[in-house]
């Protein structure tokens, strides 16, 4: 497939728990990006992955929240002991480049967690 | 504080009419505005991106304004059909590099036949 994949599609968690979301981004993008969507609201930048640079890690809630990306492929979203406030569908999504000529973002079908 | 609204959560309009949609913002001065379509369940899909020098832009039945003066972007939708029913974003560049966008909370278009 030639888009992006997000794995599980739906998790269900216990408060407390960690959870893993994983995030395969178009072969060839080198910038990737985190979001959360809410239950009616838009989209919430988390944080943004640009080749080997410093990710911007601006929109993380908090320290609970954290990222990783191996080079330019496969990226995983942290989320440590988590809270009924966390639930939540996470978008990832990738571009070519992260400026604004090659902005284009697309994005996976998300991972919509649920913390009970 | 910044902000981006979106002029109403739901539009309902006839198929065959013009579908317009609103995009206004305040405290950003945006290099570009992304316009996305996010249907139910799935991740939302880039459909139009202009640059603050671009008065206006056009893709088959869709078109964009963007007016710097005003903060403001409106995304029309020309002989609408069902099955442009879906949730539209508008998008902005905060960072002036591409680096994170601030999305809307999206207008739901319902298109009735």
């Amino acid at each position: 497939g030639a888009g992006v994949s997000q794995s599980p599609s739906n998790k269900v968690t216990e408060k407390g728990k960690d959870v893993e979301l994983r995030c395969d981004p178009i072969s060839g993008h080198t910038a990737l990006y985190w979001y959360r969507q809410r239950l009616g609201q838009g989209l919430e930048f988390l944080i943004y992955f640009q080749g080997n640079s410093a990710p911007d890690k601006s929109g993380l809630p908090s320290d609970r929240f954290s990222a990783e990306r191996t080079g330019e492929s496969v990226s995983t979203l942290t989320i440590q002991r988590t809270q009924q406030e966390d639930s939540a569908v996470y978008l990832c999504a990738s571009s070519l480049r992260g400026t604004s000529v090659y902005n284009e973002q697309f994005f996976g079908p998300g991972t919509r967690l649920t913390v009970l | 504080s910044q902000k981006i609204e979106q002029n109403s959560e739901a539009l309902n309009i006839q198929e065959g009419k013009t579908a317009t949609l609103t995009c206004n913002y305040t405290n950003y001065s945006p290099a570009y505005l992304q316009w996305y379509r996010q249907d139910p369940g799935r991740g939302p899909v880039f459909l139009l991106l202009i640059r603050e020098n671009e008065k206006e832009k056009r893709k088959e039945r869709l078109k964009v304004t963007f007016d710097t003066t005003l903060k403001q972007s409106l995304f029309h939708i020309t002989a609408s059909q069902p099955a442009d029913s879906a949730t539209y974003l508008c998008a902005l560049d905060i960072s002036q590099a591409g680096t994170a966008l601030i999305f809307g909370k999206g207008t739901t278009l319902s298109v009735s036949s």
